[in-house]
């Protein structure tokens, strides 16, 4: 069974420009999350979608970050404009989805942003 | 909101000794505690868990146990070996909150 798919693995900007992660989920997941993990910390949730819908967006800074999942399969994830306190890895995650919390979350390799 | 605290933040240990990671948390209706291991340029990967109506959870050389009324609960790893160096989060979901609260991890060496 393939993973959750994540791209790009790697991304260098400077600040106050824009960047896009992208995210394709294990086939048939319901329930797609974004995480932020800054180095030395653990992940923390950006965002969680529940097919195309959002469940959960109480901790993403909304002026800058926005996310979607049209169709309810891929996502993105989209910073503009970015800060240097952005500096992270973005992880992907997905889960069977049916309202249990106790769903086991597969997550992606993630995409390490730089802000210069 | 939930807020989980883990130790030690590094942790070596010789071939073949144990190694435990302890972990508090402090919403009292989070019911449902995962640990994942994360690899050098990997996503966290789930290792075990363990529900609040168990107090004790091992699968071959790993362990869990929690103690729900002091809100913490340990990660216990038998007979390591290098493999086993990583870093491990623990973490907490409350039923309500439906979230992944994750600890600060904990960065295992098994020295050969």
């Amino acid at each position: 069974e393939a993973g959750v798919a994540q791209s790009p693995r790697y991304k260098i900007i400077e600040k106050r420009q824009s960047v896009a992660f992208w995210c394709n989920p294990i086939s048939g997941h319901a329930t797609l999350y974004w995480y932020q993990q800054i180095l030395g910390q653990g992940p923390k949730l950006l965002i969680q979608f529940q097919n195309n819908g959002v469940v959960d967006d109480s901790q993403l800074p909304k002026d800058r970050f926005s996310a979607e999942r049209l169709k309810g399969v891929d996502s993105t994830l989209k910073i503009q404009p970015a800060k240097l306190e952005d500096s992270a890895v973005y992880l992907c995650a997905s889960s069977l989805g049916g309202g249990r919390h106790t769903d086991t979350q597969y997550f992606g390799p993630g995409t390490r942003l730089t802000v210069l | 909101g939930e807020n989980v605290e883990q130790h030690p933040s590094t942790l070596s240990v010789q071939e073949g000794d144990s190694a435990v990671i302890k972990c508090t948390y402090s919403d009292s209706a989070s019911n449902y505690f995962p640990w994942y291991k994360q690899e050098l340029g990997k996503g966290p990967q789930l290792i075990i868990d363990i529900r609040s109506n168990v107090g004790e959870k091992k699968d071959q050389r790993i362990a869990v146990t929690l103690n729900k009324t002091a809100k913490h609960f340990s990660l216990h790893i038998t007979e390591t070996q290098p493999e086993d160096s990583a870093v491990y989060f623990c973490a907490a979901v409350s039923g309500s909150a439906r979230q992944l609260t994750f600890g600060s991890g904990t960065q295992l060496t098994v020295l050969p």
